[in-house]
This record gives C-alpha cells, structure tokens and sequence, in this order.
C-alpha cells in the first residue's frame, strides 16, 4: 500500500539552482496538492490540481511551477531556488473534495534546504 | 478562502491530563476535518464532523462541531505521550482550495 510517495526525501540546493519535486499516487485519486510547511504557520497550499491536465493556484504559488500531465503524478518545479523556500513540501492527493468530505493522503514530506 | 484560526497554538502538559483545542472561523462550513501530524510525518485524517452540534469520539479523543458549524473543538482525556503532535483542522468537502489551520502542537510529557 503506496499510497503517496514523495521524491526526493532531502535534498540541499544553492541559491539559483533549480530542481522539480515528484508525487506520485496509486490510489486514482483525481485532485492532488501541494503545500508548503514552515514552523509555526501551518500547511500553506502552493498549487493544486482537480484533474489530469489542470492546475490552479493556492495561497502561496509564487516562485513555483506545477504540471499535473499523467493523473498519478504531479510535479512542484522551483526554477530559481531562494532560501525563503526552504521548508517541508507535502503533497496530498484525495478522491473528491468538490462535493464530499472524501480526506487528503499525504506524502511524508520533502525536506529542502537552500543556501 | 476559508480562514481558520486554531488555539492555542502550543500546549505542554503531563500524561494522564486532559485537555481541549479549539478550530474557529467566521465562516460557516458544511463540515470540519481533524488530523494529526507526527513529526516526520505527512498528516492524518482523525475525524470529519458533518452536522451542526454533533459530537464524535474516538477513543479518548472527542470532537465536537458547533451549532453554527463555525467552530469545532477537539478534546483529549487522560493524554497519553502518544497523542504528541500537530493537530490541524481542515475545511470537509464543498472546496477545491483548501485551507488548512495553523495548527496546536501538543506534546505530552510521560
């Protein structure tokens, strides 16, 4: 039972550098998320996507980039890395959230430090 | 997008005492959704609360959504180190863009 896999685990990055975080879901869920957690603020979300082929923004999407082009997949790209990105990624994936309180899976988290 | 606002935000106490925290906004929801962070890991769904006034229990863990389905509160009897973590309330269904709390991090002392 995969559920939602998150790759890489760790990764360091200098300022500048880019580099594209994987989520991957075995569960044919239709809506995936990405956030963003730092102490003492919560989970923010980035990006989000209600389907193959679509993605929106959340609350925090700048300096982000997102494709969602197979349903399993969705990938966070940072193409210019700065340190205030560095935090714990999440990504979540649930069946619906449109009409019914079907709960987000999430991944075990990226932790990513930039300096 | 929803705001919600969780108190308190960290909460200290010794094994076997009980405690409640509490998920408020100004908006109304169709239901409210409790997780549970470990530390190093991703959150995990506790429990939704759909109707206005209802009361759930798991175990020692009680939640209750208030008669405005604006508020909800999450308490804990007899703590036990266990229970240590982040707890986070979520909008249920009827969003796309979800809004998580801030959460109240707890950690029982044995």
């Amino acid at each position: 039972n995969a559920g939602v896999t998150q790759t890489p685990k760790f990764r360091v990055l200098k300022t500048g550098q880019s580099m594209t975080l994987l989520c991957a879901q075995d569960m044919n869920h239709e809506y995936m998320y990405w956030y963003r957690q730092d102490p003492g603020m919560g989970l923010r979300l980035i990006h989000y996507s209600v389907g193959e082929g679509t993605t929106a923004k959340g609350e925090v999407p700048d300096g982000y980039n997102v494709s969602r082009l197979k349903k399993q997949n969705f990938l966070l790209g940072l193409e210019s890395a700065a340190p205030s990105q560095t935090s714990v990624y999440f990504c979540a994936s649930s069946l619906d959230r449109g009409y019914s309180n079907q709960p987000q899976h999430f991944g075990d988290g990226t932790r990513l430090s930039i300096l | 997008t929803q705001l919600l606002e969780q108190s308190p935000q960290f909460l200290s106490i010794q094994e076997g005492e009980n405690l409640t925290v509490y998920c408020n906004s100004s908006s109304v929801f169709s239901s409210l959704q409790w997780y549970r962070q470990e530390p190093g890991e991703g959150p995990v769904l506790l429990v939704t609360v759909v109707t206005g006034g209802e009361v759930k229990k798991l175990k020692r863990l009680t939640f209750q959504f208030g008669d405005a389905r604006k508020d909800s509160s999450l308490h804990i009897t007899a703590a036990q180190p266990g229970d240590t973590g982040l707890y986070l309330c979520a909008p249920g269904g009827g969003y796309q863009k979800v809004t998580f709390g801030t959460g109240t991090k707890l950690q029982v002392i044995p």
